[in-house]
């Protein structure tokens, strides 16, 4: 099954910021199909973070945002703080699959 | 509020199947797709397929094509996902989510562990 890489971890001390990576192919995000990012705090369901590449949900922090740009996109967290300790998801959809494919993941540590 | 509400843990022997129930409520069921993911242990998600709950058309991934079943009451506002043929590997969180422009997933449902042990 086709996924989208992610790095396995990032960490930051309070109120730096972050990145985490999500690299796809030309079958998913550069074709142009949307990537949304979901974290998930331990033991928890994921929860919708970033959709259509940059747009937040409502109630959502600002401090996230997300990019796009050919085959790769990228969530930044940015005056990071403790309760971002999670796992975070890319997401997109894949044409050669005619389904859906998430990140390998990400795990923020705060320092 | 729009919310997605699972069944409880199930335990099961290997080569039984399982079944497990999402209930939709504060929005028309119909309108939207339930798509399925599910979680082992210390993984990552794994997307499962999906179901439309309007025409009940549905789509499964490769990797469970065959042993995986989607199906949807509409006049109790619930999907379900049955899952056959049961292997220790098949141990995990199930999630429901719901499909909405732009093919993003919220809400999830709350997960179910299923545990397959002899």
């Amino acid at each position: 099954q086709s996924v989208l890489t992610q790095p396995p971890s990032v960490s930051g001390a309070p109120g730096q910021r972050v990145t985490i990576s999500c690299t796809g192919s030309s079958s998913n995000i550069g074709a142009g199909y949307d990537v949304h990012w979901y974290q998930q705090l331990p033991g928890i369901a994921p929860k919708l973070l970033i959709y259509g590449n940059t747009n937040r949900p409502s109630g959502v922090p600002d401090r996230f945002s997300g990019s796009k740009s050919g085959t790769s996109a990228s969530l930044a967290i940015s005056g990071l703080q403790a309760e971002d300790e999670a796992d975070y998801y890319c997401h997109s959809y894949d044409s050669s699959l005619s389904g859906y494919v998430f990140g390998t993941g990400t795990k923020v540590t705060v320092l | 509020q729009v919310q997605l509400v699972q069944s409880g843990a199930e335990v099961k022997e290997p080569g039984a199947s399982v079944k497990v129930s999402c209930k939709a409520s504060g929005y028309t069921f119909t309108s939207y797709a339930i798509h399925w993911v599910r979680q082992a242990p210390g993984q990552r998600l794994e997307w499962m397929g999906w179901i439309n709950a309007g025409n009940a058309n549905t789509k499964y991934s490769q990797e469970f094509q065959g042993r995986v079943t989607f199906t949807r009451d509409t006049s109790a506002s619930t999907a379900y996902m049955e899952l056959s043929s049961l292997k220790s590997e098949d141990t995990a969180v199930y999630y429901c989510a719901r499909e909405g422009p732009p093919r993003k997933f919220d809400p999830w449902g709350q997960g179910t562990l299923v545990t397959v042990s002899s």
